[in-house]
């Protein structure tokens, strides 16, 4: 079946440095891949997705790019802030463009932490 | 918008007890609903997906008959854990989706309820 698998953390960085969060997947067919995002105490909320091979998804400085040859979608952003400390998700759906008969499978997450 | 809550979002209870969790749509009419479990420094495993008006369909190895959904409304859906037992303490997330307008197929979770089975 569909797996997705995250870098081991925690990770903790200092603010502006530079962030890599890996994830790997295996599916079957033609997935398409989100980032979800969770802040303390709130839902996960969507952070970016791309929806088939070559594409970039992109959002508040955050970037992720769909590589099919490698099976990843590995998250980064260039200068991390304190207000980034969260849990991020690698999640896929079993049919492209995330369609009605569609199901999200995660990754175990991982949590951030930017110092100051 | 595309706000989904939950309630309770934490509550304790007896083994052997049945616990209700609600989870509601507010700004938007949901045609799915997803629940998912999560355990501690573990993905979010969906557990069910309900259909407004249908029976919701289960993931393998999920007890129907322990965890009861209902999709009663196009803006709430409940899942009763029943005779709960220690081993049901968990995180429960669910989310929620409409295939109408510009929401498109995206889900927006809930913020989720932490469930302590004493």
């Amino acid at each position: 079946g569909d797996s997705v698998t995250q870098m081991e953390g925690p990770v903790t960085l200092s603010e502006e440095a530079f962030l890599t969060i890996n994830c790997t997947y295996t599916a079957t067919g033609y997935p398409s891949l989100f980032w979800y995002v969770q802040y303390p105490g709130e839902g996960l909320q969507l952070l970016l997705k791309a929806t088939k091979a070559d594409d970039k998804g992109s959002n508040k400085g955050f970037e992720a790019t769909y590589r099919k040859e490698t099976t990843s979608f590995h998250l980064e952003k260039g200068s991390v802030q304190v207000s980034d400390s969260a849990v991020y998700f690698c999640a896929l759906s079993d049919q492209i463009a995330a369609g009605a008969n569609s199901k999200l499978t995660f990754g175990k997450g991982i949590t951030l932490s930017v110092r100051p | 918008g595309a706000v989904v809550s939950q309630h309770p979002s934490w509550v304790i209870c007896k083994s052997g007890t049945s616990v209700k969790i609600e989870c509601r749509s507010l700004d938007f009419q949901a045609t799915t609903m997803f629940w998912y479990r999560q355990f501690p420094k573990q993905s979010l495993m969906l557990m069910a997906t309900s259909n407004e008006g249908s029976k919701a369909t289960y993931e393998q190895g999920v007890e129907k008959d322990k965890f009861l959904i209902n999709h009663a409304s196009l803006t709430l859906s409940t899942l009763t854990v029943t005779s709960a037992h220690p081993e049901d303490s968990s995180f429960y997330i669910c989310s929620a989706r409409s295939l109408a307008g510009a929401r498109g197929y995206e889900q927006y979770f809930g913020p989720g309820t932490r469930l302590t089975v004493t």
